[in-house]
């Protein structure tokens, strides 16, 4: 069992959609929990940050961590055609280097 | 403020050959880490520098070194390349550890013929 499993889609939306996205992990001392978003052929940009569990928003984004069922979530509201790219989570212990997931294509139709 | 640099944006190398990358984190930053992304996967850690010390290694193997400067830049270096090497390499800087939010560069794109 991998230590982070993310499904690669693809998943493709209507524009204006709410999209869920997720990850779950194996490994219970992973404490710090980030979604990077990265477009084709470009380096990860850092979405969100949460350390331990519970919810945090920004903007049209809100990032779930539930550290019982070792889950976690990134929602997207009111999607755009602009947020078609790969949607990565990662997490770490903590001064340990951090673990990514295969990634998520999404694609937001016009 | 400028983000994390990465040179060059694109290699092409034959087998066996050698390769050097380089990275100039953003300024203040004092960690550099490394990652290989291989397409359709998440980057891949493969070391971590701060103060131009190791401080974490990945599974990856001897071909694979790296080395900080002082002014906090680093270069990935990669030996007897295979065509399994062939992959986007990502540079990431953070302020003090790994553990804190890591900012990545653009990345540099090695294919292996």
């Amino acid at each position: 069992q991998k230590e982070v499993e993310q499904d690669p889609g693809p998943l493709s939306v209507p524009e204006g959609a709410i999209v869920s996205l997720n990850c779950t992990y194996s490994n219970s001392a992973f404490q710090y929990f980030m979604w990077y978003r990265q477009y084709s052929r470009k380096g990860p940009e850092l979405l969100m940050y949460t350390y331990s569990s519970g919810n945090k928003e920004d903007g049209r984004f809100t990032a779930q961590v539930d550290k019982s069922s070792k889950y976690i979530s990134l929602f997207i509201r009111d999607s755009q055609p602009s947020d078609s790219a790969t949607y990565l989570c990662a997490m770490s212990e903590g001064n340990t280097p951090l673990v990514f997931g295969k990634g998520t294509r999404l694609s937001v139709i016009a | 403020d400028a983000g994390v640099t990465q040179s060059p944006t694109h290699l092409i190398k034959t087998r066996g050959q050698q390769v050097t990358l380089r990275c100039s984190p953003i300024s203040g930053h004092k960690s550099v880490s490394w990652y290989q992304q291989v397409l359709g996967q998440g980057p891949q850690f493969i070391f971590q520098y701060y103060e131009k010390e190791e401080r974490g290694r990945g599974n990856f193997p001897d071909r694979f070194s790296a080395r900080q400067f002082p002014n906090y830049s680093s270069e990935l270096n990669v030996n007897a390349l295979l065509l399994g090497d062939s992959a986007l390499y990502l540079c990431a800087s953070s302020l003090v550890s790994a553990q804190e939010t890591q900012y990545f560069g653009p990345g540099t794109r090695l294919l292996v013929l």
